[in-house]
C-alpha cells in the first residue's frame, strides 16, 4: 500500500514563531486531508486539499501531487495550536485513507 | 447536529470479555469507518462501510465485527478482548460512499484490556 511519511515527528515552538510540517506518500492519491488531533483526543479536519493552495485562518496547506507531498503552514504559532498533526491520503487502489504517524507539536508561551 | 457520537468513552475490559463500541451519525453519512490509535503509529483502519447493509475490512480487522443495519449507526464489536485491543478507537463518517471525503470524527472510546 500507499506509505504516508511526514516530517518533523516532532516540533517544539515558541509562541508567535511560524512553521512548516511536510507529509510525503508514495504514490499518486485521490484525496488529502489534514487533522489537528489536540490534547484532549479530538480529531479535527483542517484541510480537505488534494491539490492546490487553501488558508484558514493562521493555518494553511499546499499539496503538490505531482511531487507527491503536501505542506502546512502555522503562522504565529498560539498555545491552542499543540497537538498532532495528521496527514491521510486515499489511494487510487485501496480506496481507503492510509495516515502517517504525525507530527506532535508543543508551542510554548 | 450531533455530528459523530461515540459511547462509552472509556472502557474496562478483562482478557476473553466481549463488548461493542458504539457509533452514531446525524449527518446522513453513507460512509463509516472504525479505526485505532496506538502510540507513534497513527490511525489505522479496522472495518469501513460505505452504506447500509455493506461493510468491509480494513488493515487491522482480526478480532472485532462490525454490522451497518442502518445509515446512522456502525457498531464496532470485540469478540474476546485481547490485551493486544487496548487503544483509543475513532469512528469517522463522511458524505457519499467514498473515504477521500472529509472525514469527521468521534470524541472516541478508550478502552484497556486487562
Amino acid at each position: 500500500g500507499i506509505q504516508v511519511e511526514q516530517s518533523p515527528p516532532d516540533l517544539i515552538l515558541q509562541e508567535g514563531a511560524n512553521s512548516t510540517l511536510r507529509c510525503n506518500f508514495s504514490d499518486s492519491v485521490n484525496n488529502l486531508q489534514w487533522f489537528h488531533q489536540n490534547p484532549w483526543g479530538q480529531l479535527i479536519n483542517l484541510f480537505y486539499i488534494p491539490s492546490g493552495t487553501k488558508q484558514n485562518g493562521r493555518l494553511s496547506a499546499t499539496t503538490v501531487a505531482t511531487e507527491r507531498y503536501s505542506l502546512l503552514y502555522i503562522s504565529s504559532s498560539q498555545t491552542t495550536d499543540s497537538g498532532v498533526y495528521f496527514c491521510a491520503v486515499e489511494d487510487y487502489s485501496w480506496g481507503k485513507l492510509q495516515f502517517g504517524a504525525g507530527t506532535q507539536v508543543v508551542v510554548t508561551p | 447536529n450531533a455530528g459523530v457520537t461515540q459511547t462509552p468513552k472509556f472502557q474496562v475490559l478483562k482478557t476473553g470479555q466481549s463488548m461493542t463500541l458504539q457509533c452514531a451519525q446525524d449527518m446522513n453519512h453513507e460512509y463509516m469507518s472504525w479505526y485505532r490509535q496506538d502510540p507513534g503509529m497513527g490511525l489505522r483502519l479496522i472495518h469501513y462501510s460505505v452504506g447500509a447493509g455493506i461493510t468491509d475490512q480494513g488493515e487491522v480487522p482480526n478480532g472485532y465485527n462490525v454490522s451497518r443495519s442502518t445509515t446512522e449507526d456502525f457498531p464496532l464489536r470485540l469478540l474476546s478482548a485481547a490485551p493486544s485491543q487496548t487503544s483509543v478507537y475513532f469512528c469517522a463518517s463522511s458524505y457519499g460512499g467514498l473515504a477521500g471525503n472529509e472525514q469527521y470524527f468521534g470524541p472516541g472510546t478508550r478502552l484497556t484490556v486487562t
